[in-house]
């Protein structure tokens, strides 16, 4: 089975700063990836599918890139709804193993 | 508006069964694949299951095949999940999802299950 690493689990930063999220597949994946935002007490979200693509409505500071094994997720200027837990997914046809998330916080 | 509410979700004892419903609404539900995903309260999160449309295909995560069994009634624009030989591991909020090449695209609310004697 493919696992999905992420990294940092957790992360300090302040509003307007850039941050960036690392999600690792145990093997290559293509572009098969999206990231979710999850805020406390809510279903997630998807922010970005097929790796780089802005899911529709989605705030253009977000941003998405990779291929095959290595991913980020960028947030270009964090903003106060930012803050929250984000995961990674390796998505198919028949299964979708989640990266462990990464909790951003505020500084 | 699309929606998904999830039902079913209760206490249960270790060894006990439960039947998650997801009711979908909003739009063509037969046209997608629909995924179930749990979390442990203050946990991540767990993709569990999936069936394609026509409940032509399923798949489980490792953790509960054998045990739990998803399905779809198009005509009812309904998804279910049943769970059967539950433990404690098993105790966790269950989302229902819309599944699609985009990702997870609609979720529901959750639903949460309790296993405990």
């Amino acid at each position: 089975d493919i696992q999905m690493t992420q990294s940092p689990p957790t992360l300090s930063a302040s509003v307007g700063d850039r941050v960036t999220i690392t999600c690792r597949a145990s093997q290559s994946i293509s572009n098969w990836l999206a990231w979710y935002q999850q805020k406390p007490g809510k279903a997630p979200k998807v922010l970005i599918y097929k790796a780089s693509s802005l899911e529709r409505g989605v705030p253009s500071r977000f941003s998405g890139s990779g291929s095959g094994t290595e991913f980020t997720l960028t947030i270009s200027s964090l903003q106060p709804d930012d803050f929250a837990t984000y995961y990674c997914q390796h998505y198919t046809a028949y299964s979708g193993t989640f990266g462990q998330g990464t909790k951003v916080e505020i500084k | 508006q699309v929606r998904l509410v999830e039902s079913g979700g209760g206490l249960v004892k270790p060894g006990g069964s439960l039947r998650l419903s997801c009711e979908a609404s909003g739009f063509t539900f037969s046209d997608y694949y629909m995924s179930w995903i749990r979390q442990v309260p203050g946990k991540g999160l767990e993709w569990i299951s999936y069936v394609s449309t026509r409940n032509t295909y399923t798949g489980y995560a490792e953790s509960v095949k054998g045990r739990f069994t998803i399905s779809r009634d198009d005509a009812k624009n309904s998804l279910y999940l049943q769970m059967n030989s539950l433990t404690a591991e098993d105790t966790a909020l269950y989302y229902c999802a819309r599944d699609s090449h985009t990702g997870l695209g609609c979720w529901g609310q959750g639903t949460l299950v309790t296993v405990s004697s």
